[in-house]
């Protein structure tokens, strides 16, 4: 089955410890996103690509970056976790841009100690 | 600032009965709305879409209504099941053909058997 990849599905980091998740599609989607979803609070999109594009969102903290190597892959990376950003981030893809269904990932939650 | 609001954390409903989701948005420029389902320890998943141009669509058990001049839209399941039991999440993408959905925080969903 077509889906969205997320591993690991937990990961525990220390303080200042950098981290980094992956996520994998094999929907062949041009569009991948990371959004972080803390305790009882909306998803907050941190970032997307289309294809190689690369487009941050203007209130992400400069402490997250993204790579996307390929069609099937994206990774997020957290250079100096703190722990508030101990979270859910979930990673979603679409075929297209606009008015399209985003097909979402199990996420991984993020523990930081 | 939210720009999409559930106001209700919670609903509880008994089996057969409607199941009504309230969703209101801030924005005037948002032009399409979406309403993603989340079950424990899995990703949201796309339930049902409408376009800022309609007032009703409508997929089985499940309708979307939106009221664009009071900024509201409601998500109605009828009958309910107990399977429907889970999160729903609201959200809205912005004219333009952005990509970014902007979601509510969420209303948990149980259905009573």
């Amino acid at each position: 089955d077509a889906m969205v990849i997320q591993n690991p599905r937990y990961q525990v980091t220390q303080f200042g410890k950098p981290v980094t998740l992956s996520c994998s599609q094999t929907l062949n989607h041009n569009v991948m996103y990371w959004y972080q979803q803390k305790s009882s609070q909306a998803p907050k999109l941190l970032f997307h690509y289309y294809d190689k594009d690369f487009n941050n969102e203007a209130d992400t903290p400069d402490n997250f970056q993204s790579r996307r190597p390929n069609t099937s892959f994206c990774f997020l990376d957290i250079r100096s976790p703190g722990l508030g950003d101990a979270a859910m981030y979930l990673c979603a893809t679409s075929r297209t841009s606009g008015s399209s269904e985003q097909f979402f990932g199990p996420g991984t939650r993020l523990t930081v100690l | 600032d939210q720009q999409v609001k559930q106001n209700s954390p919670s609903l509880s409903v008994q089996e057969g009965r409607i199941s009504i989701l309230n969703c209101d948005y801030t924005n005037s420029m948002f032009d399409y709305f979406l309403w993603y389902k989340k079950y424990p320890a899995e990703g949201p998943t796309f339930l049902i879409s409408i376009s800022s141009i309609k007032d009703k669509n409508e997929d089985g058990r499940f309708t979307v209504f939106l009221n664009k001049s009071a900024k509201h839209l409601s998500l109605h399941i009828v009958p309910s099941q107990p399977g429907d039991s889970a999160v729903y999440f609201c959200a809205a993408i912005l004219q333009g053909g952005s990509e970014k959905l902007v979601f509510g925080k969420g209303t948990k969903l149980t259905v009573n058997p």
